[in-house]
This record gives C-alpha cells, sequence and structure tokens, in this order.
C-alpha cells in the first residue's frame, strides 16, 4: 500500500518549452501533496505544498509563476515548469500524505534535464 | 529555524551493523522520520519514531531517541550490499511539514 506514482521519471526538453510533472497516488487519498527539488549530493528542498481544492502554498525564493502546480483531485497534482530554462535542471520529487497520516509517501522522481 | 544535522559518509563492512545519527534542534518536534534513496530513486519510508517513543524495532532496523539530546539514530543490523544508499532523517512537529537533513551515504564494503 501507500504507493506514489511519479511521471514522467525523465524528460528532456529545449530551453523555452513548458513540461508537465505528473503526481498520483495509487492506493490512497491525499489531500496535501508536496514538490520537492534536489541538486545532485543534497538534500531536498521543499518548493510547495499542494492542497487539494486550494492554491498552493509556496515556500520563499520559489517563483509561483515559474513552477505551476494543480492539484484538481485528492489522488493527482501536477507541477508544470513553465518556460524551462538550464538552470531548471534539476530532480524533482513528489509526496503524498494520507488523510489524517502524518507521513509522507515518495515518488519516484522525475530527472528533467534542460539543453 | 528548524535545522536536522547527520554525518554524511559512513563506511562497513558487510555483515556488520551501520549506526546513523541525527541530530534535530526543534524541541517540539513530534515526528521523526528515516527514508533510504537509492541512486536516481524517490525516497522510501523506513520507519519513524513518535516523541513519545525511545525505540522502535522493525526487523533489521532498530531506531533509537534520545528526547533530551534531540538525538535520533538508525541500527541496520548485518548490512547487506543493497543497503548502500542515501539515508535521510527528518522531523516534523505537524506532520506536514517536514525538514530533513542532508543525508548520509551509506557504503557497504565486501
Amino acid at each position: 500500500g501507500a504507493v506514489v506514482s511519479q511521471h514522467p521519471s525523465w524528460v528532456i526538453c529545449k530551453s523555452g518549452t513548458s513540461v508537465k510533472i505528473e503526481c498520483r497516488s495509487l492506493d490512497f487519498q491525499a489531500t496535501t501533496m508536496f514538490w520537492y527539488r534536489q541538486f545532485p549530493k543534497q538534500s531536498l528542498m521543499l518548493m510547495a505544498t499542494s492542497n487539494e481544492g486550494s492554491k498552493a502554498t509556496y515556500e520563499q525564493g520559489v517563483e509561483k509563476d515559474k513552477f505551476l502546480i494543480n492539484h484538481a483531485s485528492l489522488t493527482l497534482s501536477t507541477l508544470t515548469v513553465t518556460s524551462a530554462h538550464p538552470e531548471d535542471s534539476s530532480f524533482y520529487i513528489c509526496s503524498a500524505s494520507p488523510l489524517a497520516k502524518n507521513i509522507q509517501y515518495f515518488g519516484a522522481g522525475t530527472r528533467l534535464s534542460v539543453l | 529555524g528548524e535545522d536536522v544535522e547527520q554525518s554524511l559518509f559512513l563506511s562497513v563492512r558487510e555483515g556488520d551493523s551501520s549506526v546513523i545519527n541525527c541530530t534535530y534542534t526543534d524541541s517540539s518536534s513530534t515526528y521523526l522520520y528515516w527514508y533510504k534513496q537509492e541512486p536516481g530513486a524517490g525516497l522510501q519510508l523506513l520507519t519513524y519514531i513518535f516523541s513519545n517513543m525511545d525505540m522502535k524495532q522493525d526487523q533489521r532496523l532498530t531506531v533509537l531517541l534520545n528526547k533530551k539530546d534531540k538525538h535520533l539514530s538508525l541500527r541496520i543490523a548485518d548490512t547487506q550490499t543493497g543497503d548502500s544508499a542515501i539515508y535521510f532523517c527528518a522531523e516534523s512537529n505537524n506532520g506536514q511539514n517536514f525538514v530533513f537533513g542532508p543525508g548520509t551515504r551509506l557504503s557497504v564494503l565486501p
């Protein structure tokens, strides 16, 4: 149980294009999903907290117009990196928290490479 | 703000026990977690402990919590090569906002 699916696992795109990453909780409902960014050999950096049916809460320094988050249902949140540039290249990981449980289950991550 | 510290590297021989240590600063931490990350993958929840506990054992894993010293450890008994990974300690005071440590890279030598 408690499986979080993240798709795609790896994406290469040209500079200036937009990329959408999906995060799905497969066997549980999640009112809250989280989006993290991880640089090589570093820990996770929380980008935003996404609550179903409401606007995401972004961490300081994260551009909300650059990283669009949508959490339309209790099992799906999406992160769209708009007008991606090489500096956006990174490993993006989502997590989901089941209702009334104080645990985050993580997706497998998406490696974004912007050329 | 809250901070979580871990040593960055640990090497052990296959079959030995590994002990990964973590310290945190938030005295109101209620939940403490250990996650494992293999190369190119997401984080896998290994175990977690509530702050009103001082020990939790799950098969080869033993978590010890010293709340007074704000010190958490993860012991892996009979360490195997498949245990080689990065181990992240995390704390939360509300079960929603997690603060992660920098991760400890465990290398298991044959």
